[in-house]
């Protein structure tokens, strides 16, 4: 088992660029979620999804959006990056809310 | 601003000593808690959990006690090795009956183990 995989691991964007990172997860989750990390701080939850077809908001949506269109991927896009997005995404997958959540290796992504 | 916190952001302890890294959380309704350990360049790993029902809970080398009076949670770590270098996260989860609950992750502590 390959547990929870991103891609890229690194990206510099431009502001105004759009970009997608792919989150793929091979244990059968029903769970998964964007966060970001930015220094000193702790994890953000950006957004997640309960199930195949479902999305909901974390506590900092603005500027993402993301798709589950089949169980085992769920992929955060950038419309227009700009500056302050600049963080390190992590993409974490559970088989319950309630329940021991796995994290990928995570995407650091620049913003020039 | 943040639920969960920690007491301290740094510790340095010496090989072979015991670690206690304290976390505080806010939200009395709180009914699962996690302890992540993030060595540099890599993703959070799980180390233990703790839900409500329980006070204490053991893993190889590692305790988590919870005090729900105080609201505290706390993560020992037995005979600190180097390997335990990392940064340590304390993570609560609110289920809302059963329906989604999120992780609220707290800024992390810093654990530096001296040879």
């Amino acid at each position: 088992n390959a547990g929870v995989t991103q891609t890229p691991k690194f990206r510099v964007l431009k502001t105004g660029q759009s970009m997608t990172l792919l989150c793929a997860q091979d244990m059968n989750h029903e769970y998964m979620y964007w966060y970001r990390q930015d220094p000193g701080m702790g994890l953000r939850l950006i957004h997640y999804s309960v199930g195949e077809g479902t999305t909901a908001k974390g506590e900092v949506p603005d500027g993402y959006n993301v798709s589950r269109l089949k169980k085992q991927n769920f992929l955060l896009g950038l419309e227009s990056a700009a500056p302050s997005q600049t963080s390190v995404y992590f993409c974490a997958s559970s088989s319950r809310a309630d329940n021991e959540q796995f994290f990928g290796p995570g995407t650091r992504l620049t913003v020039l | 601003g943040e639920s969960v916190g920690l007491h301290l952001p740094t510790l340095s302890v010496q090989e072979g000593d015991n670690s206690i890294i304290n976390c505080a959380y806010s939200n009395s309704a709180s009914d699962y808690f996690i302890w992540y350990k993030q060595e540099s360049g890599k993703g959070p790993q799980f180390i233990i959990d703790i839900r409500s029902n329980m006070d204490k809970r053991q893993g190889q080398r590692v305790t988590v006690l919870l005090n729900k009076t105080v609201k505290h949670l706390s993560l020992q770590i037995a005979a600190t090795q180097p390997g335990d270098s990392a940064v340590y996260f304390c993570a609560e989860n609110i289920s809302y009956g059963g329906s989604q609950g999120n992780l609220i992750f707290g800024k992390g502590t810093k654990l530096s183990v001296k040879p």
